[in-house]
């Protein structure tokens, strides 16, 4: 059964600090592995990643993929206080094509 | 009104029928995306299209089947789809193709395959 940890569970940071959120997966045959944020409405899609070792960057956030250790990464630098939400991720396998695992989620918290 | 539409808000259809999905945005954004919210999980993506083109694919069957003519518009086509199938389909916009960039979202689709 495809399995997705993520870690921590919650941050609390202020702003300007850096961020780095971790999830860990065990899937059947990789597919794809994807960071959602989501605030009090629905999920927006931040980050597909397929492949190893290429970084993926849009402003201030990145994220990278290693399939050999089986995590991603998702960081955030000069975080601001509209960062504060819950950084999702999640996997899909081929076994359960076009069907995602999620895991519990990062709550993160950016103080003023 | 997010102005983002979506036609029809229900669809029940035998999975042999082909139906389409149709949304619309005039909000003038560059990105569109299907996502699908099954009963109790979270949204969970299907495609991403930027100025048109296809740029991610979560591994959804080939039983759906999407289509950008423009970047107002995105439908999804759907061909002999199974019971699990049925959920809500949601489609969304974004000014641009960038990670954190607010989507917003339409009213959805509930779908109900028999």
């Amino acid at each position: 059964e495809d399995k997705v940890v993520q870690s921590p569970l919650s941050l609390v940071v202020h702003e300007g600090d850096t961020v780095t959120l971790n999830c860990s997966y065990e899937v059947t045959n990789f597919r794809s592995l994807l960071w959602y944020k989501q605030e009090k409405k629905a999920p927006t899609f931040l980050f597909m990643l397929t492949s190893s070792g290429i970084e993926k960057k849009s402003g201030r956030l990145s994220s990278i993929l290693d399939k050999k250790e089986l995590f991603s990464i998702l960081n955030i630098t000069a975080t601001q206080t509209g960062d504060s939400a819950v950084y999702l991720c999640a996997v899909v396998g081929n076994t359960n094509a076009g069907k995602s695992t999620f895991g519990d989620g990062t709550t993160l918290t950016v103080k003023p | 009104e997010t102005g983002v539409t979506q036609t029809p808000r229900h669809l029940v259809m035998g999975m042999t029928n082909k139906k389409s999905l149709k949304c619309e945005q005039h909000l003038g954004h560059n990105a569109m995306y299907w996502y699908k919210q099954s009963a109790k999980k979270p949204l969970e993506l299907m495609f991403v299209y930027n100025f048109k083109e296809q740029t991610e694919n979560n591994s959804v069957p080939s039983r759906f089947s999407p289509e950008c003519p423009n970047s107002s518009h995105l439908f999804l086509h759907l061909h002999t789809l199974q019971p699990e199938d049925s959920a809500l389909y949601l489609c969304a916009s974004s000014p641009q193709l960038l990670g954190g960039n607010e989507q917003f979202f339409g009213p959805g689709t509930r779908l109900t395959v028999l």
